[in-house]
């Protein structure tokens, strides 16, 4: 199961900043937070990941708590084509020594115009 | 371009039947990964695969068969005793070592039963 809490839905107006929560209090310390989004029937995107420090690229911003049990992912500026479902992940420990990746059900961000 | 491939976009299998849906990627990850996505759900991870003949049972792996003979091939096989197979399945890959690693997806495929 996945190791991450998210709030089922979210709304936000056109060109404000989304901020979108997850709880991951059960994260070990060498595991990072990823940030996946996922338009309509298409594959999930690669948006952004971080371990400690809070990181920045032309898509979004994550900023993680020190204790490192909970992460927000902002979009700046949002779009309406930013309207899809955000996944955050962590890795679980899988068998045979493997690392499995396991998404749970995501927020699903609706920009409003 | 590297990336994934998958194919085919829209699949039909009739009761009783085994499909298998591809997966191909040239981007030389050594880990694939086969999720299953019910509408309005998250991803729910079917099998996976950090290395060539060796793979993994994810969390749903029943009615469902994979094999991982090539590095850049990953197919999953949807077999009769999977009962509600209808979903939208998405292929994944990954370098295998480092755990600051991204996924990549496909583009997905839409299977239905008739």
């Amino acid at each position: 199961d996945a190791k991450t809490t998210q709030p089922p839905s979210m709304d936000c107006a056109e060109g404000r900043a989304a901020n979108l929560p997850c709880n991951h209090s059960t994260i070990s310390g060498n595991e990072y937070v990823y940030w996946y989004r996922q338009i309509h029937s298409q594959g999930p995107q690669y948006i952004i990941h971080g371990l400690k420090n809070n990181e920045t690229n032309e898509m979004a911003s994550l900023i993680i708590t020190e204790d490192r049990k909970s992460s927000t992912l902002i979009l700046p500026h949002a779009t309406l084509r930013d309207t899809a479902v955000y996944y955050c992940i962590v890795r679980v420990a899988g068998s045979g020594g493997y690392q499995k990746v396991t998404f749970g059900t995501g927020t699903k961000l609706q920009v409003i115009p | 371009d590297g990336g994934i491939t998958q194919s085919p976009k829209y699949l039909f299998r009739k009761e009783g039947q085994n499909v298998t849906l591809s997966c191909e990627q040239n981007l030389n990850h050594d880990a694939m990964y086969w999720y299953r996505q019910d509408p309005g759900q998250g991803l729910r991870l079917i099998y996976y695969s950090q290395i060539v003949n060796d793979f993994q049972k994810g969390d749903i792996a029943e009615g469902y068969s994979v094999s991982r003979e090539k590095k850049e091939s990953f197919p999953l096989t949807v077999t009769s005793a999977q009962k509600n197979p209808t979903a939208f399945y998405l292929c994944a890959s990954s370098t295998r070592l480092a755990t600051n690693e991204k996924l990549f997806f496909g583009s997905g495929t839409q299977l239905s039963v008739l």
